[in-house]
């Protein structure tokens, strides 16, 4: 049972340009949330999407969008890299929407901004 | 962003040894989560809470729920090697929405 799986593992762009993260759930998981893990801090909610709508969203600019498929695998996108974009970015996946069913992570993209 | 109040931010500690841990907030959290993090990989969920004073065990793990619902701890007992690692206390908000503390990191001198 595959658990919930992140492409690439590490990245490294340039400021200003733009990047496209990739999440497969956990099997039988129908909803993705993101989230960013700034060097020694705690993850931040980015957004969470359920059945193909952004349906909660975090602190986060425009510059953040995502994408929800229908066989449920997500992409983040973040255009006009920052340097304070370099982070650990976390996708989570869980049985429904509302809370009921506990999320379990990924191992993350490592993003490095320069 | 908001973020829970997680102390202490580091514990060194030796083998065997009783780890304590903990967490507080200004708003009320209707469920808690404690999550352990490894390098290079993403949090794993150790412990859930869905009710205020609840508390549970998870073998050497034990986490509760505070009565005002604004806090929660976690205890590890008699640790071992394979206990170090970043803690990361949670509360939901809404529906899913985690907001994390800063996390705890230990270390275990063996």
């Amino acid at each position: 049972d595959a658990g919930v799986t992140q492409s690439p593992t590490h990245l490294i762009k340039t400021r200003g340009q733009q990047v496209t993260l990739r999440c497969s759930p956990k099997s039988g998981h129908d909803t993705v949330s993101w989230y960013q893990q700034a060097l020694g801090q705690g993850p931040q909610f980015i957004f969470q999407y359920y059945e193909e709508e952004e349906r909660q969203r975090g602190n986060f600019p425009d510059r953040f969008s995502g994408h929800q498929f229908p066989n449920y695998s997500s992409e983040l996108n973040v255009n006009a890299l920052l340097l304070g974009d370099s982070a650990l970015y976390l996708c989570a996946s869980s049985r429904g929407p509302s809370g009921g069913s506990p999320l379990h992570f990924g191992n993350g993209t490592r993003l490095t901004v320069t | 962003g908001q973020q829970l109040n997680q102390s202490p931010q580091s514990m060194f500690i030796q083998e065997g040894e009783d780890v304590s841990m903990n967490c507080t907030s200004s708003s009320i959290f209707n469920t808690w989560l404690w999550y352990k993090q490894d390098p290079g990989e993403g949090p794993v969920l150790l412990i859930a809470l869905y009710k205020a004073g609840e508390l549970t065990s998870n073998g050497r793990l034990t986490a509760q729920f505070g009565i005002t619902r604004k806090d929660s701890f976690l205890n590890i007992s008699a640790s071992i090697p394979s206990d170090v690692g970043i803690y990361f206390c949670a509360g939901i908000q809404g529906a899913q929405k985690l907001v994390f503390g800063q996390g705890t990191r230990l270390t275990i001198n063996p």
